[in-house]
């Protein structure tokens, strides 16, 4: 089955203590993308990556990391997370980014606390 | 920098009516428009894509209509059900790269037995 798979879906965790949230999906996509939904704020970028090794700034990125090793993996590291981090995040992908088909394809979501 | 807008925020129903979601953005030169569907602790579903060049798309219940000029899209939903329940997000293309996506912040609608 098609799909992209994040971990954990829910995680409170303490200011400051370093965190990974990973996506994975297993379509052959070469385009991911994170995404965080706050409420009235709807869905902002955070980062995105074209392909293996190739990763961009969104809208939001401070205090965001990202890397692509691999072309299904693309994990969202917090160093050091801090409350306004808390929100609902949304990894995403498409087969292509130049070719906006509007396939894009999101994992179910993580919810982040952060005290 | 194109914005996206949703109204009403929330919207109640009783089941069987017809009812039309609303989206407006700013920017006139979209590539596409996407209607998706987002259930609690889900992801987002994709309903409805248009592209620039058309005026409307059907799926079912559901019809999406675009007017670029006015920056304007409906999601007409017809005889809805409670299974219908759930937040409803456009999404603006602004080229042909997924990078250049735009999303509203959502209309949650409750379509009441």
């Amino acid at each position: 089955e098609a799909q992209v798979t994040q971990n954990p879906r829910y995680l409170i965790t303490v200011t400051g203590k370093k965190l990974t949230v990973t996506c994975s999906q297993n379509m052959n996509h070469e385009y991911m993308s994170w995404y965080r939904q706050d409420p009235g704020l709807g869905l902002r970028q955070i980062y995105y990556s074209m392909n293996v090794e190739v990763t961009d700034k969104g809208d939001v990125p401070e205090g965001y990391k990202v890397s692509r090793k691999e072309k299904r993996n693309f994990p969202l590291i917090l160093e050091s997370p801090s409350p306004n981090q808390t929100s609902l995040y949304f990894c995403a992908s498409t087969l292509r980014a130049s070719y906006n088909t509007g396939e894009l394809f999101f994992g179910e979501g993580s919810r982040l606390t952060v005290l | 920098k194109q914005e996206v807008t949703q109204i009403p925020a929330a919207l109640s129903v009783p089941e069987g009516e017809n009812l039309v979601l609303n989206c407006s953005f700013t920017d006139s030169a979209i590539y596409n428009l996407q209607w998706f569907r987002q259930d609690p602790g889900k992801g987002l579903t994709s309903l409805l894509l248009i592209q620039s060049s058309q005026r409307e798309q059907t799926s079912g219940r559901l019809n999406a209509s675009l007017d670029k000029s006015s920056g304007r899209s409906t999601l007409y939903i017809a005889a809805s059900q409670p299974g219908d329940s759930a937040t409803y997000l456009c999404a603006v293309g602004s080229s042909g790269s997924a990078r250049q996506l735009t999303f509203g912040s959502g209309t949650q609608l409750t379509v009441l037995p």
